[in-house]
């Protein structure tokens, strides 16, 4: 069966701008975790969405958002963009909420911010 | 700061030789994971321990999960040029979010 889907993969934008990411879950995966990933910091937790609302959240400014629709696709939204948002973000999907199972990772979208 | 402290952050050996990478961290988890991400892709679960002093082995590969369900172990036998990567401890709760170390970059010479 197909993966996780993220587009797009790779984009540059500059310091104001607002970036929306997409990640398309596995069939019938209903939780859709996102996580930025930078050298050295690892994966930070941004948000966990599962059946349309967010369960968990980390510990992210509110220019960070996502939402997540009844087909279990979520976006996430970054507005007014740092220059220290250049990262990649990973977008993760599992059967089940809560941090127990296995999670499938997309490839990513990469974000550039100049 | 990392929940989840792993070390080394770099490693790198040749082919035939064994390493061992170590993740550590003050909280209790209800269970560990480890995933490998290769240049390019996403993580990829290798394995999930859950029992404190749990022993898994995946072909060359050993995890162990520590007594007290706060550190984890991984161990290559004899490692090959295909486990290069970025190894990645995960810590988790039922109640919470999978929380992830920073990861040990390994590195695989011929």
């Amino acid at each position: 069966k197909a993966g996780v889907t993220q587009t797009p993969r790779y984009l540059i934008k500059t310091r104001g701008q607002q970036v929306t990411l997409s990640c398309s879950p596995i069939s019938g995966h209903r939780s859709v975790s996102w996580y930025q990933q930078t050298p050295g910091q690892g994966l930070q937790f941004l948000f966990e969405y599962f059946s349309e609302t967010q369960r968990n959240k980390g510990n992210f400014p509110g220019r960070f958002s996502g939402r997540q629709f009844s087909n279990s696709r979520s976006e996430m939204n970054v507005s007014t963009l740092e220059l220290g948002d250049s990262a990649l973000y990973l977008c993760a999907s599992s059967y089940g909420q809560g941090a127990l199972g296995e999670l499938f990772f997309g490839e990513g979208s990469r974000l550039t911010v100049l | 700061t990392q929940l989840l402290e792993q070390s080394p952050q770099f490693l790198s050996i040749q082919e035939g030789e064994n390493l061992t990478v170590y993740c550590n961290s003050s909280s209790v988890f209800s269970s560990l994971q480890w995933y490998r991400q290769e240049p390019g892709e996403g993580p990829v679960l290798l394995v999930t321990v859950v029992t404190g002093g749990e022993v898994k082995k995946l072909k060359r590969l050993t995890f162990q999960f520590g007594d007290a369900r706060k550190d984890s172990s991984l161990h290559i036998t004899a490692a090959q040029t295909g486990d290069t990567g970025l190894y990645l401890c995960a810590g988790g709760n039922s109640w919470g979010k999978l929380q992830f170390g920073a990861g040990t970059q390994v590195v695989v010479t011929p």
